[in-house]
């Protein structure tokens, strides 16, 4: 089963910054299988990034993704006030059995 | 556009049961697969369960195997999450996730707002 470990666990940072948000997997993942939902206070997750490195639709173009093997990485380019919130990358187990498993998650908290 | 609005949470004590709902619309809901997800308070996402898009496959996380039971009506556009055996660990927030598989891109893109599952004497 894999395991997906975010770092760090809290970022603070100030709106216009950027923020770079890492997810590292426990063994090799299809990068297809990879994506990011951020999570907003009192809100529900919304899907930010799919296949390791495309935008969902509506979301701005300040949201990037990489990565590939283990190591993901989500950038914000320059953090917007609504930005601040929670980030999980979450994982697809497989077409056979579409578990999904998440990160502990990354807060972006305004410093 | 895509609404999936879930129903059927509340106060519940250990050892009862629940039935969660889950009302679909803006997509052709037979032809997605369905999972629930829940979160426990101030806690992260925890998968609970995923249901083929016919209905002929379900499968469960762990901590919910034998108790849970996932079920959809494609009629009626609607997910179920059958809960017994219920115990304050089960307390959270449950949401309804539409699964997706398109171009090699295997995810989840659209949750509902949630329903909250309080167990609790």
């Amino acid at each position: 089963e894999i395991v997906l470990t975010q770092s760090p666990g809290t970022l603070s940072l100030s709106p216009g910054e950027g923020a770079t948000l890492s997810c590292r997997a426990s063994q090799t993942v299809n990068s297809g299988y990879l994506a990011w939902h951020q999570q907003r206070p009192g809100q529900a997750p919304r899907l930010l990034i799919y296949g390791g490195s495309n935008r969902a639709t509506g979301i701005p173009d300040r949201f990037s993704g990489s990565g590939s093997g283990t190591d993901f990485t989500l950038t914000i380019s320059r953090l917007e006030p609504e930005d601040f919130a929670v980030y999980y990358c979450q994982h697809y187990g497989s077409t056979s059995l579409p578990r999904l498993t998440f990160g502990g998650g990354t807060k972006v908290e305004i410093k | 556009q895509v609404q999936l609005v879930e129903s059927g949470g509340g106060v519940v004590q250990p050892g009862g049961s629940l039935r969660l709902s889950c009302a679909a619309s803006g997509f052709t809901f037979s032809n997605y697969g369905m999972h629930w997800v829940r979160q426990a308070p101030g806690k992260g996402l925890e998968w609970v369960a995923v249901i083929w898009k016919d209905g002929s496959k379900k499968y469960y996380g762990d901590s919910v195997k034998g108790r849970f039971a996932i079920s959809r009506d494609n009629s009626e556009n609607t997910l179920y999450l059958q809960m017994s055996s219920l115990s304050a660990e089960d307390t959270a927030l449950y949401f309804c996730v539409k699964d997706i598989w398109d171009r090699g891109n295997y995810y989840v893109d659209y949750w509902g707002r949630g329903t909250l599952v309080t167990v609790s004497s």
